[in-house]
């Protein structure tokens, strides 16, 4: 049974700093794994979508890399902003012949300090 | 391009009574997820249609129950309320998984 885990569950950090959040998951047959961001309240945005034979994917100033067989991957955030402030979520999907869900992780909580 | 549309914003209702929500996917999206999000629990899975079958399903008791029209649209029905089920419903759309899902702003439900 997949189990996604994101570590830390919560992160403050100053404005302008580069930072690193996590995303594990247990089994390494996925077909995609997409990071989103949410704002209190609201849904969730797409941020970065990587499919199962990709290694990296970057919009922005926002980099994912997933490595399937170690069952990780990373949001990378530069140059971080206030605005950046939010919860980031990953989502694994399972192989289309696999009749799993799509598995989200808790979250990490994100606070940049002005 | 419209996105994910989800109606009412805002739901407050009472124990026992039974609440309709509504989910319009992006054009040419046929595939339409369900998902309960509580503060304890994080995302939930509930179910998931595609050109109006249920495709899959989450752990949940039976009064929560969903159906897809011709045109995509989704609805989800929850009966005999429970203050259990206050939480922010949310729904996803995607034309496949190769493409990801894009979400909608949800409904908050509150059971009073």
């Amino acid at each position: 049974k997949q189990e996604v885990t994101q570590i830390p569950a919560a992160l403050s950090v100053p404005e302008g700093e580069n930072l690193v959040l996590n995303c594990s998951f247990t089994d390494s047959a996925i077909y995609n794994l997409q990071w989103f961001r949410q704002d209190p309240g609201k849904g969730l945005t797409s941020l970065l979508l990587i499919q199962s034979s990709q290694r990296e994917q970057t919009s922005g100033r926002l980099n994912a890399s997933l490595d399937k067989s170690s069952g990780r991957s990373t949001l990378y955030i530069a140059a971080s902003q206030p605005g950046d402030s939010a919860t980031y979520l990953c989502a694994v999907r399972p192989p289309e012949n696999r009749d799993d869900k799509i598995i989200f992780g808790k979250g990490t909580r994100l606070h940049i300090l002005p | 391009k419209a996105g994910v549309t989800q109606t009412p914003r805002y739901l407050i209702k009472t124990r026992g009574q039974q609440v309709t929500l509504s989910c319009s996917p992006i054009s040419g999206h046929r595939s339409v997820s369900w998902y309960q999000q509580t503060p304890g629990q994080g995302l939930q899975f509930l179910f998931e249609y595609f050109s109006e079958t249920q495709r899959n399903k989450g752990n949940f008791p039976g009064r929560f129950s969903g159906r897809q029209f011709s045109n995509s649209r989704s609805e989800m029905n929850v009966s005999t309320l429970e203050l259990g089920d206050s939480a922010l419903y949310l729904c996803a759309s995607s034309f496949t998984g190769f493409r990801g899902y894009t979400f909608g702003s949800g409904t908050r439900l509150t059971v009073v």
